[in-house]
């Protein structure tokens, strides 16, 4: 167990629909970062939050947004789902310096 | 300059076999070097790591070799069991501050009995 939650474990929506996904980082982590992994894919890297500030951007599409809160815990909005956004989505949180660690993820599928 | 080339995409090995993944990086200010390990539907664990200034890190069955002036490091995974079988990752980044680590594409292994 890393310690990193993430809730809910499997979403399934239908396309144009709007999810939430969330995730608590581990005791002490001020960085969370999300990935998004496609079927047999490698992770790609979204967004990073550190202590409530955006710090790095990655692929994310305009349809995606994230935000961190003051307790730590962050939140990953997904909006006008297509099929293709059904993945794997992992948060991670570190301590800000090298070593993340991942969440068991959240499964999304679009119907 | 942010890319980290891995490979190969995927790899059988004999059980007590040696697995090797190699992964390449552009960017010289990279000084953190983690590799992960994943089974099916679970996240990225934390397998090892290693800093430039050694040239290799041992823990257990699982060996980092690092080449600096190639700006290569590999992982290899000696008596390679059925158990090993997982999706591994290597991945560079900046100790210290708040700067992303930055993934390969994963190495997909497989042990056969």
């Amino acid at each position: 167990d890393s310690g990193v939650t993430q809730t809910p474990k499997h979403l399934i929506t239908a396309t144009g629909q709007r999810v939430t996904l969330r995730c608590s980082p581990r005791s002490g982590d001020l960085s969370v970062y999300w990935y998004q992994q496609s079927l047999d894919q490698g992770l790609q890297f979204l967004i990073q939050y550190y202590n409530g500030e955006e710090r790095a951007k990655g692929n994310i599409l305009e349809r995606f947004s994230a935000q961190q809160f003051p307790d730590l815990h962050s939140e990953l909005n997904l909006s006008s789902l297509e099929l293709g956004d059904s993945a794997l989505y992992f948060c991670a949180s570190s301590r800000g310096t090298d070593t993340q660690y991942f969440g068991p993820g959240t499964r999304l599928t679009v119907l | 300059q942010q890319q980290v080339k891995q490979s190969p995409q995927s790899l059988i090995v004999q059980k007590g076999g040696i697995s090797i993944i190699n992964c390449a990086y552009e960017n010289t200010a990279f000084d953190y070097f983690p590799w992960y390990q994943q089974f099916p539907g679970k996240g990225p664990a934390l397998l090892i790591a290693i800093r430039p200034d050694v040239s290799e890190k041992k823990e257990g069955r699982f060996t980092i070799s690092f080449n600096k002036s190639a700006k290569q490091f590999s992982l290899h995974i000696m008596d390679s069991q059925p158990g090993d079988s997982a999706t591994y990752f290597c991945a560079a980044g900046h100790s210290g501050g708040y700067q992303k680590v930055t993934f390969g594409t994963g190495t997909k292994l497989q042990v056969i009995p």
